[in-house]
């Protein structure tokens, strides 16, 4: 029943490392999002896919890739992680523009 | 480029009372969306209301309303009759509709504490 689901909820690794985390959405929409949310609760937009699309690629390092193999599904993945990567990952999806988005549980990833 | 501005970092109201979160907001489009979305500690981003803002008519969801006012660019939130539940940190957003993107600009969130 779950409408936005994202895994895994709570991610601890190493810098240096390379990780993934995985959205998918049960809502037919067309359009999914990234959003990362740091240690100060700040809400920022990373990327926005329409359809399999990038329509959104904020000034993000391209160390981060988004991946879309289908509309009902967006990852993101991590090279080379930093300490300043640390921060929760919302992945969110919305029909069109204007509406409600609907978020995942977001993702803590918390780099030592 | 637009921003979100939420001046109020944190607040307090009591049970049953009734408290209003403040967020103003620039942006050079005529047309655009405005949200207030609720972060309870449970960390769950849910949609509290949603505002048009070629529609003159604030809205209202049960107990929350709005109070936009687009010439000063400003869009409060009342809640009413306050509840334990809704002790949250609450973020006001704003859509654009140019590019149709579904861009959402966040202000920095009020934290609300509802005291019994």
């Amino acid at each position: 029943d779950t409408a936005v689901s994202q895994t895994p909820k709570y991610l601890v690794t190493q810098m240096g490392n390379d990780k993934s985390i995985k959205c998918e959405q049960n809502l037919g929409h067309d359009t999914m999002y990234w959003y990362k949310q740091d240690s100060k609760k700040f809400l920022k937009i990373m990327f926005s896919y329409n359809n399999k699309e990038l329509i959104i690629n904020e000034t993000v390092p391209n160390r981060f890739s988004p991946k879309s193999p289908d509309k009902a599904h967006l990852n993101l993945h991590i090279n080379s992680l930093e300490l300043g990567d640390s921060a929760v990952y919302f992945c969110a999806s919305s029909q069109v523009w204007g509406n409600e988005q609907f978020f995942g549980p977001g993702t803590r990833l918390t780099v030592l | 480029a637009q921003t979100v501005t939420q001046s109020q970092p944190e607040m307090s109201v009591q049970e049953a009372e009734t408290v209003t979160l403040s967020c103003t907001y620039d942006t050079s489009e005529n047309n655009y969306y405005l949200f207030w979305y609720k972060q309870p500690p449970s960390r769950q981003m849910i949609l509290v209301i949603r505002q048009e803002a070629y529609k003159q008519q604030n809205a209202m969801e049960n107990r929350f309303s709005v109070n936009f006012q687009k010439a000063a660019k400003s869009f409060s939130l009342k809640i009413s009759d306050s509840q334990l539940g809704d002790t949250a940190m609450y973020f006001c957003a704003h859509e654009g509709v140019s590019g149709n993107t579904g861009k959402l600009i966040f202000g920095q969130g009020t934290t609300l504490q509802v005291k019994p």
